[in-house]
């Protein structure tokens, strides 16, 4: 089973309509990121948690919210979707502390918003 | 504030022949510095890290890296490529430890049978 897991792996939804895309992790760490990937922008960071109660916005986190309800489950909100929300969306973990520096990504979830 | 750049969105060789992705980063402090490929449909995968020990990083199907100051850069280089080494290549550099990362646009390398 892989460790981290994204769900839906796609969805095509409206403008205005509310989206979850939720991450779950068997890896036990602490650290959990979203990215958006657009193509000719690489990756680019929305919110990170360092714990249940750490909630961090990223470098563009405006339309968006997270949800860290356990240490393995982290999930991105679309209040209210819009077309410039499409693409892939991925999910990243990482153990605390500066011992470990690297990020391990779940699947992606493909977002397409009409 | 660190940045990645990475020239040449799309690079093709042909099979056997040499891999050079090149990758350049701004950082105020010294950086540590990633490679991660993506295989179509699939995450990020890491190839390779630098973490201010050895300047030539080997990573994982034979790539490696090397980190010079002077030049800011941080090119991942392959002697042989192989059919399966399609895939996108991302750069990332971070400024504290691995926390949190900035990626590099991604270059795709194409290889020719």
């Amino acid at each position: 089973d892989a460790d981290v897991t994204q769900t839906p792996r796609n969805r095509i939804t409206k403008t205005g309509k509310r989206i979850m895309l939720e991450c779950s992790q068997t890896k036990g760490h602490d650290r959990m990121y979203w990215y958006r990937q657009d193509p000719g922008l690489g990756l680019r960071l929305i919110y990170y948690s360092f714990d249940v109660k750490d909630i961090n916005k990223g470098e563009i986190s405006d339309g968006y919210s997270v949800s860290r309800q356990a240490q393995a489950k982290f999930s991105l909100s679309l209040e209210s979707a819009i077309p410039n929300q499409t693409a892939l969306y991925f999910c990243a973990t990482r153990t605390g502390g500066e011992s470990s520096d690297t990020q391990y990504f779940g699947p992606g979830t493909r977002l397409t918003v009409l | 504030a660190q940045s990645v750049t990475q020239l040449g969105s799309h690079v093709s060789v042909s099979e056997g022949a040499l891999v050079l992705l090149r990758c350049n980063y701004s950082s105020s402090v010294p950086p540590y510095l990633f490679w991660y490929v993506q295989y179509p449909n699939q995450g990020l995968q890491l190839l390779l890290k630098y973490t201010s020990a050895a300047t030539l990083v080997k990573g994982i199907n034979g790539f490696e890296a090397e980190f010079k100051k002077s030049e800011t850069s941080f090119h991942l280089t392959k002697p042989s490529a192989h059919m399966s080494d399609a895939a996108e290549y991302f750069c990332a550099v971070s400024e504290d430890y691995g926390q949190n990362f900035v990626f590099g646009p991604g270059t795709r390398l194409s290889v020719l049978p």
